[in-house]
């Protein structure tokens, strides 16, 4: 399995932009990286994912190297309500089951 | 946008009760799973399922049961819950099987006490 490793947490002022890293040294070139958030007490929430392009949607944007090997994920201004512990996943091949593995993350602090 | 609603955010019950969970997803979603979430050690799936009344282990399956007999609805059960068994359990659902680009939905989660 590709592990991801994240930084246990981190702060961020309120109106700049987060950038969250996440290593993947171990990824193959089949599998994506996601990126999922927790607010405190709520279900994990789906922010983007990609598998060597950068990505953006409404939420966030997804810098992949071009080895593969990290990531960053980019809120690119945030505000007190993106407080929550940020995941960084590598998608298994689908043969070994249909799960994600959600390490520890990263908790956010958006700071006032 | 996808829907995954549980049936309980708060749930306290006894040790040897018989405990249902369900969570029903509004997008024809053909796979659907049920974690559990304990500090420190992150979400660990118990079952899944990828088409009505199929099932399938997870990493922790001992002492739970599912059971999927309409597309929309995943039921875990606790045959006799016991204190261990405290936990949030997170229910969730993907479209797209057997492939990288699936994305998995989550719902709100359920607060499990045993006592």
């Amino acid at each position: 399995d590709a592990k991801t490793t994240q930084p246990p947490s981190m702060d961020c002022a309120e109106g700049r932009a987060a950038n969250l890293p996440c290593n993947h040294s171990t990824i193959s070139g089949n599998e994506y990286v996601y990126w999922y958030r927790q607010i405190h007490s709520q279900g994990p929430q789906y922010i983007i994912h990609g598998l060597k392009n950068n990505e953006t949607n409404e939420m966030a944007s997804l810098i992949i190297t071009e080895d593969r090997k990290s990531s960053t994920l980019i809120l690119p201004h945030a505000t007190l309500r993106d407080t929550a512990v940020y995941y960084c996943i590598v998608r298994q091949h689908p043969n070994t089951g249909n799960q994600f593995y959600f390490g520890t993350g990263t908790s956010l602090t958006v700071i006032p | 946008d996808v829907k995954v609603t549980q049936s309980s955010r708060y749930l306290v019950k006894r040790t040897g009760e018989k405990v249902f969970l369900e969570c029903v997803q509004d997008m024809d979603h053909e796979n659907m799973f049920w974690y559990r979430q304990d500090p420190g050690l992150g979400l660990r799936l118990i079952y899944f399922s990828y088409d009505v009344k199929m099932k399938e282990k997870g990493d922790i399956p001992e002492g739970y049961s599912v059971s999927r007999e309409k597309k929309e609805r995943f039921s875990l059960i606790l045959e006799s819950a016991s204190t261990n068994q405290t936990s949030m359990y997170l229910c969730a659902s993907s479209l797209i099987s057997a492939s990288p680009q699936e994305t998995q939905y989550f719902g709100p989660g359920t607060r499990l006490l045993v006592l």
